[in-house]
């Protein structure tokens, strides 16, 4: 059973900002919250981790609510590349390496 | 730094015979994992090593399917008598703990 709740699918424009929401209702005070993505023919890839408040890296930012129940990946002017899916991931626990990926995000970019 | 390599991309089989898939992990990474992949059930843990050790093989199919990681820089994953449901995108990651995981192009097996 997937820890955490995304919308199945979003479509943007290239050049336009994109938030990516993630609902993790039950995360426990050990977990972490990961955001990978996976684009056709390749294995998923890392953009991103946080714990709490605000996280910013070169690919993207990450928003975590104060209660830590919802995340929100944040992609800057997406473009053609970006279109993949984005799997949000909780874990953190003894079992931290056994990742359980849901049906994630699949982002459509238009030109 | 390369990345995960495994090879074959590609692996074409007759059902039973038998594949073998291999994972060279990122130097210096002490776990290894095995993942498979299909479009109707998506992203699933198969194995995992830390530092050549198997910890945990709960998401192996007991029957057929074998992992073994012989030294630090290499595992592979062994398919014996292989069936049409087999048939996936097998994916390798490695990672220097517990956390942040670094995966491979995948194997896609088709069995025909």
């Amino acid at each position: 059973l997937a820890k955490t709740t995304q919308p199945p699918s979003m479509e943007a424009y290239e050049g336009q900002e994109v938030n990516v929401s993630c609902s993790h209702t039950n995360i426990a005070t050990s977990e972490y919250i990961y955001w990978y993505r996976q684009v056709p023919h390749q294995g998923p890839q890392f953009i991103i981790q946080g714990y709490k408040d605000y996280v910013v890296n070169e690919v993207a930012s990450l928003f975590i609510s104060a209660d830590r129940k919802l995340s929100t990946l944040s992609l800057p002017w997406v473009s053609l590349r970006d279109a993949a899916v984005y799997y949000c991931i909780v874990t953190g626990d003894t079992n931290a390496y056994k990742v359980i990926f849901g049906k994630g995000t699949h982002l459509h970019v238009l030109p | 730094n390369a990345g995960v390599i495994q090879t074959p991309r590609h692996k074409v089989t007759g059902k039973g015979q038998e594949a073998t898939l291999w994972c060279e992990p990122i130097s210096g990474h002490s776990a290894v994992f095995w993942y498979r992949q299909t479009i109707v059930q998506g992203l699933e843990f198969l194995t995992y090593f830390r530092n050549q050790a198997p910890i945990d093989d709960s998401g192996m199919p007991k029957e057929r399917f074998s992992a073994q990681m012989p030294n630090q820089s290499h595992s592979t994953l062994k398919i014996q008598s292989t069936q049409p449901q087999d048939s996936a995108v097998y994916l390798c990651a490695s990672s220097r703990d517990n956390y942040e995981q670094y995966f491979g192009p995948g194997t896609r097996l088709t069995v025909l």
